[in-house]
């Protein structure tokens, strides 16, 4: 079975500071993977995904995430944290064999700081 | 519209009443699904239509909950005798086609709060 787990439940980082939220996942086929973005009462917003294609994958808002399967991790990172970024992450993973279903991660809230 | 819509965006009832949630999806997109997000955790997966195939409803947690779709167009899940823990936010999404390399779009989801 495909599983996902968010290392961190809470990041506080200072605006224009580097954003590193972790995720490692497992899964037996080749994996798509994805980060999703929630903001306070509002619905998942995908940031970025990765479908076996470049391992870096930029995404938008200045996000990106590399796939590393030695690793099996797939981080997101930003280089300089805004305000507007606090919100919930959500690192993502399906594979051939589940086909559209979705593992969600727990999610990472995501605090920035003046 | 745009993107995924969901009705009501808030509901409150009594336990032991029926409700009824609303989606619709984007205009052209195959797949549609429904998920529960209780307080503070992930999303958990309740079902899965495509086109005219039959759903998936593995996710589905009880035989109070059911769902229907017409087509390609709206869905509607239906929680019947609702209890307490049934609160949680219940997002839809939809995509172009099925495959799980196909990004999702969200809606904003519908709050159920069960007194």
């Amino acid at each position: 079975a495909q599983s996902v787990t968010q290392l961190d439940s809470h990041v506080s980082v200072s605006e224009g500071t580097p954003v590193l939220l972790r995720c490692n996942y497992s899964s037996s086929y080749s994996p798509s993977l994805f980060w999703y973005v929630q903001h306070p009462n509002k619905g998942l917003q995908l940031l970025l995904k990765y479908t076996s294609a470049a391992t870096l994958v930029k995404g938008i808002n200045g996000f990106e995430a590399e796939f590393k399967k030695s690793e099996t991790s797939f981080h997101l990172t930003k280089p300089s944290a805004h305000m507007s970024d606090a919100a919930e992450y959500f690192c993502v993973v399906s594979d051939l064999r589940t086909a559209s279903k979705l593992t969600f991660g727990t999610g990472t809230r995501l605090q920035v700081t003046l | 519209g745009a993107g995924v819509s969901q009705s009501p965006s808030n509901k409150v009832t009594e336990k032991g009443k029926d409700v009824e949630l609303r989606c619709d999806p984007i205009s052209g997109h195959t797949a549609l699904y429904w998920y529960r997000q209780r307080l503070g955790q992930g999303l958990e997966f309740l079902i899965y239509f495509q086109g005219n195939s039959a759903p998936d409803k593995s996710g589905l947690p009880s035989d109070r909950f059911s769902a229907e779709r017409t087509g390609e167009s709206v869905s509607t899940l239906t929680i019947q005798r609702t209890q307490q823990e049934d609160s949680a936010v219940y997002l839809c999404a939809s995509s172009l086609g099925p495959g799980g390399n196909q990004p999702q779009h969200f809606g904003d989801g519908t709050r159920l709060s069960i007194l």
